[in-house]
C-alpha cells in the first residue's frame, strides 16, 4: 500500500523568501510523483511531476521539486514566494506498475502556504 | 478547449434523501476518476473508470455509494440515504492513458455536498 505524509499542515513565510513544503512518500514500486495546488473553492492544478529522468523537476509559477528515492522524498520548494502563492498544497502518488488501479492517486494530507507582506 | 466540469457546484440535502453528482470529462479521456475531499479525511480515491474495463470500486466507502459512466464520457455519483457524513467535497478527475502510460489527471472544480 502506498502513502504520502506532508510534515507541516500550516507553513507561513514571508514574501520573497524561500518556500520548502514537504513530501515524503512509501512504495513498494517505483512511483510517479505529483504536486498539486488547490486555491480556495477551486479544484486541483497540477504544479508539476515526476515520472522517470531527470529527478529534478521545474513545475509551473517558479516551483521545483527534487525526487530523492534514497529518503523516498519529493519536497517542493520555490525561491521567492509571492502572495499569490497563498494556497493549500497536495503531494500525490500513484503506482505505474499496472493492474486495475492505475493511476490511482494517494494524496497525502495538504499544506496551507501561507505568504505574510 | 473545455476542462473537466461538475455539476452541481454546491448541493444541499436532507439526511435520507438520495443525490446525483455529475461529471463531464475533458473529450478523449479514457480514465475518469471520482475523489472525496473533507475535513477530518483530506482527499480519498472513491472509484476510476478506464475504457470498458471493470470500474475500481475499492475505495467507496459503503455500498450507499455507487457510479456509472455511460458511453465511456458522462459520469454519475449516486449515493443512497444520505448521512451527515457524506458531506464533503466530491471531485472528479480525468485523464489519458495510452497503453502502459498514464497521463496526469486533471480535475473538475468539484461539488460541494452538504447534509443537513
Amino acid at each position: 500500500a502506498q502513502s504520502v505524509t506532508q510534515l507541516g499542515s500550516h507553513v507561513s513565510v514571508s514574501e520573497g523568501a524561500l518556500v520548502l513544503l514537504r513530501c515524503n512518500y512509501s512504495s513498494s514500486v517505483p512511483p510517479y510523483l505529483f504536486w498539486y495546488v488547490q486555491y480556495p473553492n477551486q479544484g486541483l492544478q497540477l504544479l508539476l511531476k515526476y515520472t522517470t529522468g531527470a529527478t529534478l523537476v521545474k513545475g509551473i509559477n517558479g516551483f521545483e521539486a527534487e525526487f530523492k528515492k534514497s529518503e523516498t522524498s519529493f519536497h517542493l520548494t520555490k525561491p521567492s514566494a509571492h502572495m499569490s502563492d497563498a494556497a493549500e498544497y497536495f503531494c500525490a502518488v500513484t503506482d505505474n506498475a499496472g493492474g486495475t488501479s492505475y493511476g490511482k492517486l494517494t494524496f497525502g494530507q495538504g499544506t496551507i502556504l501561507t505568504v505574510h507582506p | 478547449g473545455a476542462g473537466v466540469s461538475q455539476s452541481p457546484s454546491n448541493k444541499v440535502t436532507e439526511k435520507g434523501k438520495d443525490v446525483e453528482l455529475r461529471c463531464d470529462p475533458i473529450s478523449g479521456h479514457t480514465a475518469l476518476y471520482w475523489y472525496r475531499q473533507s475535513l477530518g479525511q483530506g482527499l480519498e480515491f472513491l472509484i476510476y473508470f478506464q475504457g470498458n474495463s471493470a470500474p475500481d470500486k475499492s475505495g467507496l466507502p459503503s455500498d450507499r455509494f455507487s457510479a456509472e459512466r455511460t458511453g465511456g464520457s458522462v459520469s454519475t455519483l449516486t449515493i443512497q440515504r444520505t448521512q451527515q457524513e457524506d458531506s464533503a467535497v466530491y471531485l472528479c478527475a480525468s485523464s489519458l492513458i495510452a497503453g502502459k502510460v498514464v497521463y496526469e489527471q486533471y480535475f473538475g472544480p468539484g461539488t460541494r455536498l452538504t447534509v443537513t
